[in-house]
């Protein structure tokens, strides 16, 4: 069993520019969280995806985009990126069913891409 | 939306003594509540969750409570050893969407 994976681990980039950061997921997960942390503050969620559809969002904007592929491994886009993006990204893999009751499972964690905007 | 407070920003302990974490929740529908350890330059580890339906639960030297009508839990570590210095993130869940706290700045001093 592999755990999750980010790729890249570093990155940087101007204002203005796009970047897609990319997740896999831990083996039998079907759901991919993605977060950003931003220096000495705690993860926030930026949204999830649960079989290759978005299953709720936090309080991002749209130019955060996000896609799920049948192998459950993620990819995470942002447009025109802004200073305030530079931040650590992770993801976080889980196995879930999205209906209610929602019952959490654990949220394994990828090792992060630093992105810093210049 | 949910919102989790965190206290105290940073702790320092001497080896050996125990150290508390305390966290709020906002939304009574949350009903899952894990603590992460993160070590500098490495990802969040889960070391301990509790859900709704249980008051407290321990794992050796890990201990976490939770007050639902309070709308808080906390997490307690003993015997604190060097390699527990950490930041800790608690958390809080409904829905598989986590709501971190602020975090905590664990130093154990030998």
């Amino acid at each position: 069993e592999t755990g999750v994976t980010q790729s890249p681990t570093h990155l940087i980039k101007t204002r203005g520019q796009q970047v897609t950061l990319r997740c896999s997921s831990q083996s039998g997960h079907n759901t991919v969280s993605w977060y950003q942390q931003a220096l000495g503050q705690g993860p926030q969620f930026i949204f999830q995806y649960y079989r290759e559809e978005e299953n709720g969002r936090g309080n991002f904007p749209p130019r955060f985009s996000g896609l799920q592929f049948p192998n459950y491994s993620s990819e995470l886009n942002v447009n025109a990126l802004e200073l305030d993006d530079s931040a650590l990204y992770l993801c976080a893999s889980s196995w879930g069913l999205a209906i209610k009751p929602y019952i959490d499972n654990e949220q394994f964690f990828g090792p992060g891409t630093r992105l810093t905007v210049l | 939306g949910e919102n989790v407070e965190q206290h105290p920003s940073t702790l320092s302990v001497q080896e050996g003594d125990s150290a508390v974490i305390k966290c709020t929740y906002s939304d009574s529908a949350s009903n899952y509540f894990p603590w992460y350890k993160q070590e500098l330059g490495k990802r969040p580890q889960l070391i301990i969750d509790i859900r709704s339906n249980v008051g407290e639960k321990k794992d050796q030297r890990i201990a976490v409570t939770l007050n639902k009508t309070a709308k808080h839990f906390s997490l307690h570590i003993t015997e604190t050893q060097p390699e527990d210095s950490a930041v800790y993130f608690c958390a809080a869940s409904g829905d598989n969407k986590l709501s971190f706290g602020a975090g905590t700045t664990v130093t154990v001093r030998a």
